[in-house]
C-alpha cells in the first residue's frame, strides 16, 4: 500500500498561473482533506470531502477548487495563484469520520512557491 | 466556529517527563485527538480521547476533562526523537472534517 500519494512534492509558480495539486489513496477511505501549513499557523482546513461527489469547504477555502469524482483522488486546484498561496499542503484522508477519533492519514506534502 | 489554544514551544531535557496542554473551544464536541509531525514531514496520529480521563499508550499519555475544555499530552521519558511539533485537534461541528490548534513545539536537549 502506498497510502496517500501527493505530486508533485514542488512546485513554484508565477502569479496568475493555475496549477493542480494531485492527492490520491489506495486505502479505500471515504474522508479526504486538504490542508495547509504556514510557519506558526498550523494545519488550516482547505476543503474537505465526505465521500465521491461530496465536497465542502473548511476554513480557508478561498482561491481554491476541489472536486471529488473518485473515492481514491481529490485534487486541489489554485485558479489563479497568489504569493499569499506559498505554503506546504497537506492530503489526509481517514476510514471513519473524526467525531468518532477516525484517524488521519496524511502524504507528505506538497511545496509551493508562488512568486 | 472551533478554536484551539496550545503554548508555541516547550523544551525539555532527555529523561524528563512534560505535558502539553490544550484547551479548546467548539460549537459541539466529539473528542480529542493529538499528532505529531517531524521537522514538517507528514503529521502522524498518536492518540484520541472521547471521555473524560487519562488513555496511556506506552510513554504518551493524553488526557481529556469535557467540563473544563482542556486536555494534554503527556510524554514521559523523553528521547531526542521526541523533538517535534505537537498539534490537538477537535472535529468540525458536523464531524466531518479535523481542526487544529497552531501546535507546539518540542525541544529535547541532551
Amino acid at each position: 500500500n502506498a497510502g496517500v500519494t501527493q505530486t508533485p512534492k514542488f512546485q513554484v509558480l508565477k502569479t496568475g498561473q493555475s496549477m493542480t495539486l494531485q492527492c490520491a489513496q489506495d486505502m479505500n477511505h471515504e474522508y479526504m482533506s486538504w490542508y495547509r501549513q504556514d510557519p506558526g499557523m498550523g494545519l488550516r482546513l482547505i476543503h474537505y470531502s465526505v465521500g465521491a461527489g461530496i465536497t465542502d469547504q473548511g476554513e480557508v477555502p478561498n482561491g481554491y477548487n476541489v472536486s471529488r469524482s473518485t473515492t481514491e483522488d481529490f485534487p486541489l486546484r489554485l485558479l489563479s495563484a497568489a504569493p499569499s498561496q506559498t505554503s506546504v499542503y497537506f492530503c489526509a484522508s481517514s476510514y471513519s469520520e473524526p467525531s468518532v477519533g477516525g484517524e488521519l492519514f496524511f502524504g507528505e506534502g506538497s511545496r509551493l512557491t508562488v512568486l | 466556529g472551533q478554536s484551539l489554544e496550545q503554548p508555541s514551544e516547550v523544551t525539555a531535557v532527555e529523561g524528563a517527563i512534560v505535558q502539553i496542554n490544550c484547551t479548546y473551544q467548539t460549537s459541539g464536541f466529539y473528542g480529542l485527538s493529538w499528532y505529531q509531525q517531524h521537522d514538517g514531514g507528514a503529521p502522524t496520529f498518536l492518540s484520541y480521547n472521547a471521555l473524560d480521563g487519562l488513555e496511556e499508550t506506552g510513554r504518551f499519555s493524553s488526557f481529556l476533562s469535557r467540563s473544563d475544555s482542556y486536555g494534554y499530552l503527556l510524554l514521559q521519558e523523553l528521547q531526542m526523537k521526541d523533538s517535534a511539533s505537537y498539534f490537538c485537534a477537535v472535529s468540525d461541528q458536523a464531524g466531518t472534517a479535523l481542526i487544529f490548534g497552531k501546535g507546539t513545539t518540542l525541544s529535547v536537549s541532551s
